[in-house]
């Protein structure tokens, strides 16, 4: 079974403050790595996605993949109260995805 | 810009009625996926496919089957529905490339009575 491990929060930062969301996974086969944001009754959407060890930036947006550790994290800078939802962390193997269950995340004004 | 819809937003449905979602994207995409999520266990795969009436089972596959009979059309079927099966249903397709997304459709929230 792979296993993909987020906190679940709730995690609350003041606006204008950094987030910082985390994910480890199990499968060290794990090819690719995904951050989606879910609002209420929507659907998951795509924020970033990192393949490669390091960081990768876009916006105010900032993942970081640690192989070697087998850990995957998302930065939120300048947090905005419409950053308020849940994050998904997702890695694959294959054509399958693997989800975490998620961090709730409230930005507070 | 890549599209994936699914046939209705909200069901209502009885105990024992077969149920039937379905899930159409225009991406041409070789893979799609029925997910399920739950408050506190996240989005569990049901079954996915990767091609045309090819279908694999995932982690959740007792009590559900699937049709795909067209490349773009993925259906998800209740043969007798319960109420443990009350959840949202979502479903997925991607293009095929490890580093290529999920596309996620709106999500039916299933009701069964």
């Amino acid at each position: 079974q792979k296993e993909v491990e987020q906190n679940s929060g709730p995690l609350s930062v003041p606006e204008g403050a950094i987030a910082s969301l985390n994910c480890t996974y199990s499968d060290r086969g794990s090819q690719s790595f995904f951050w989606y944001r879910q609002y209420s009754g929507k659907s998951p959407e795509l924020i970033m996605f990192i393949y490669s060890n390091g960081d990768k930036e876009d916006g105010r947006f900032t993942a970081q993949l640690n192989k070697a550790s087998q850990y995957v994290s998302l930065l939120i800078r300048d947090s905005q109260p419409s950053d308020s939802a849940t994050y998904l962390c997702a890695v694959t193997a294959g054509n399958q995805f693997y989800f975490g269950t998620g961090t709730s995340l409230t930005v507070i004004p | 810009d890549v599209k994936v819809t699914q046939s209705s937003r909200y069901l209502v449905k009885r105990t024992g009625e077969k149920v039937f979602l379905e899930c159409v994207q225009d991406m041409d995409h070789e893979n799609m996926f029925w997910y399920r999520q739950d408050p506190g266990l996240g989005l569990r795969l049901i079954y996915f496919s990767y091609d045309v009436k090819m279908k694999e089972k995932g982690d959740i596959p007792e009590g559900y089957s699937v049709s795909r009979e067209k490349k773009e059309r993925f259906s998800l079927i209740l043969e007798s529905a319960s109420t443990n099966q009350t959840s949202m249903y979502l479903c997925a397709s991607r293009p095929p490339g490890n580093t290529d997304t999920q596309y996620f459709g709106p999500g039916t929230r299933l009701t069964v009575l």
